[in-house]
């Protein structure tokens, strides 16, 4: 199996606290993670890439900062989403990578619905 | 810059035909193509893949064909019921390297008719 799960499933925080979403892959180690954002009726935007140990590639566009992600082992990655503000409500998505180099599949969590009022 | 095509935006199948929706891509780099199956609130699921080595793979219902020439690929619904009515997204990566990130389409939400 591949099973990928995310917590909370959905939170609503004030407006300037921060909130922890965890991801994990619960029955396979995955060196590489990955966090979306999806709007609704949109694609999924990827925010970044975490790697196991070491700092996490942003895409353009992502602030550092603001969204802190932290990749401590093989099987937990979390993302921080720091001083939040109504924009940043939105469902945030964590996918895991399993395999190796050549037969790679990334299998997804169920999501993290964030309202920040 | 779109790097993966998704075509129709939205379908409507009728119980029991076939749903059809495509992709194209530029990146002659990728080798792996995946197709998700998303229901509103839940995280995307790995429904089907292919690599660029087999120009058709078939599990179940689900069938996804390729072509290499045309950077084309596509995903085939037999038989569509209505609790395949779900958005679906097709991807791609160069899988040779592991932080390489896959590249969605844009999603077609599939809607079968009892």
């Amino acid at each position: 199996g591949a099973v990928v799960s995310q917590h909370p499933s959905w939170v609503i925080c004030k407006s300037g606290t921060s909130v922890k979403i965890e991801c994990r892959s619960l029955d396979f180690q995955a060196t590489t993670m990955f966090w979306y954002r999806q709007f609704p009726k949109q694609s999924l935007m990827l925010m970044a890439t975490s790697n196991e140990g070491s700092k996490a590639t942003y895409e353009q566009g992502v602030e550092k900062d603001k969204f802190l992600i932290n990749h401590a082992s093989l099987t937990l990655s979390t993302l921080t989403v720091t001083s939040a503000h109504p924009e940043d409500s939105s469902f945030y998505i964590c996918s895991a990578q399993k395999g190796l180099a050549g037969a790679y599949e990334q299998y997804f969590g169920p999501g993290t619905r964030l309202t920040v009022t | 810059q779109q790097q993966v095509k998704q075509s129709p935006q939205s379908l409507i199948v009728q119980k029991g035909g076939i749903s059809i929706i495509n992709c194209a891509y530029e990146n002659t780099a990728f080798d792996y193509f995946p197709w998700y199956q998303q229901f509103p609130g839940k995280g995307p699921a790995l429904l089907i893949a292919i690599r660029p080595d087999v120009s058709e793979k078939k599990e179940g219902r689900f069938t996804i064909s390729f072509n290499k020439s045309a950077k084309q690929f596509s995903l085939h619904i037999m038989d569509s019921q209505p609790g395949d009515s779900a958005t679906y997204f097709c991807a791609a990566k160069s899988d040779q390297t592991g932080a390489n990130n896959l590249f969605f389409g844009t999603g077609t939400r599939l809607t079968v008719i009892p």
